[in-house]
């Protein structure tokens, strides 16, 4: 099975930095997805890592260690538009199509 | 170009009914995948399609089941609605199995 952890919250303050743990056990491994979700919006796409290391995109980032099954995503720049729901998710198997979301993390950006 | 398209957005049905939801994937994305989120349990997959053919199905009771069709369009069904149906029905599309999935806007279905 799979078992996908990250917090429940944080609150950070507009221009500031904040980083989102994401700790998983799968049954296989092949990929780790970050998605932002806005209340009543659809989960956008912002990062997909397969091997070890650090992806950037602008302002937000996303890591990966397949040795501790941990992941973060990183945003910098803290602005308002950030607060939503960041949803971490593992595909198992390459032949395993489905993704293992974890239950969310509500970031809220304070001016 | 065109996103996912999931018809309706909402949809209030009774207990014992059933629903059928529907999901038109980006073009040329052949792989369409269904979530229901719930604040309770997240997201939760369903199943998940490609050339027609169903190649992954999650946890969930056989009154909910899909299908694909020849242009990669999928549908959902969901029999003898219960009052715990009550959710967001995600749908996915990718162009293959390596790439990221993007969703729909979804269907919020409420069961009464």
């Amino acid at each position: 099975g799979q078992n996908i952890d990250q917090p429940t919250e944080m609150t950070a303050t507009e221009g500031a930095i904040v980083q989102i743990n994401c700790t998983y056990q799968t049954s296989g491994f092949n990929g780790l997805f970050w998605y932002q979700q806005h209340a009543g919006e659809a989960p956008t796409f912002l990062s997909y890592n397969v091997l070890d290391g650090l992806e950037e995109k602008g302002r937000f980032s996303s890591f990966l260690s397949r040795s501790k099954g941990y992941s973060y995503l990183l945003l910098k720049e803290l602005q308002m538009k950030d607060s939503a729901s960041y949803l971490c998710a593992a595909r198992g198997s390459a032949n395993d199509y489905k993704l293992s979301f974890g239950a969310g993390t509500t970031v809220t950006v304070r001016a | 170009k065109a996103g996912v398209t999931q018809t309706p957005r909402y949809l209030i049905k009774t207990r014992g009914q059933q629903v059928t939801l529907s999901c038109s994937p980006i073009s040329g994305h052949r792989s369409v995948s269904w979530y229901q989120q719930t604040p309770g349990q997240g997201l939760q997959f369903l199943f998940e399609y490609f050339s027609e053919t169903q190649r992954n199905k999650g946890n969930f009771p056989g009154r909910f089941s899909g299908r694909q069709f020849s242009n990669s369009r999928s549908e959902m069904n969901v029999s003898t609605l219960e009052l715990g149906d009550s959710a967001l029905y995600l749908c996915a599309s990718s162009l293959s199995s390596g790439d990221g999935y993007t969703f729909g806007s979804g269907t919020r279905l409420t069961v009464v």
